[in-house]
């Protein structure tokens, strides 16, 4: 069984600051992949980053960076120099298998 | 935008009814999962198919059932509709060996 937890419902960021989202994540596969998306209160969910468990770098994809800590289970999301649009809800996921992902953390940033 | 479409966009049903979404995946992709997502909660996996064959299910009754087509394209059919079925109706397609999921808009279902 797979189980992601994301521990804060809500998060506020000043516009133009970094911000890190928590995941941490349970799985008893050796050869996982973890997975953020973002929400828009549009409903479509976009995919940011990937990072596979045997990658020994942690992953970037542009302002977004992945925080991973694989003896602690964690896969932390870092957000640099925060955008207006970046106010959304951001979920951890393992999408394969029985695809789970957490409840999400609903990201503020204020002007 | 991902090219995954799916439609009705909205749609309201009166409890006990029968309902059918569609999804048309990514050119190139021959997977396509289906998830349930109630309002402030993270998506719920219902199933996945592959190759017009169900592939993995999550923890739905049987009145969630779901066909994939030649094509990839995907219908979600749900029986005997309740209350608790009101949701975001998400589908994903991807290609079978890789992980990356891209989603449709969703449908949003209203059950009264």
């Amino acid at each position: 069984a797979q189980k992601i937890t994301q521990t804060q419902p809500g998060m506020f960021v000043q516009e133009k600051e970094a911000v890190t989202l928590d995941c941490t994540y349970d799985t008893s596969d050796q050869s996982y992949g973890l997975f953020w998306y973002k929400q828009p209160s549009s409903g479509e969910m976009i995919f940011l980053i990937y990072q596979g468990s045997y990658d020994e770098q942690n992953a970037t994809e542009g302002r977004y960076s992945l925080n991973f800590q694989k003896a602690r289970k964690s896969a932390n999301l870092v957000i640099s120099a925060s955008q207006l649009g970046d106010s959304a809800m951001y979920f951890c996921a393992i999408p394969y298998g029985k695809s789970t992902f957490g409840d999400g953390t609903t990201l503020t940033v204020k002007p | 935008e991902t090219g995954v479409t799916q439609s009705p966009t909205h749609l309201i049903k009166t409890r006990g009814q029968q309902v059918t979404l569609r999804c048309s995946s990514q050119s190139g992709h021959n997977t396509v999962s289906w998830y349930q997502q109630a309002l402030g909660q993270g998506p719920q996996f219902i199933f996945q198919y592959y190759r017009e064959e169900e592939n993995g299910r999550g923890n739905f009754p049987p009145r969630f059932s779901g066909l994939q087509f030649p094509n990839y394209s995907s219908e979600l059919n749900v029986n005997a509709l309740e209350l608790d079925d009101s949701a975001l109706y998400l589908c994903a397609s991807s290609k079978q060996g890789t992980d990356t999921q891209y989603f449709g808009p969703g449908t949003r279902l209203t059950v009264l």
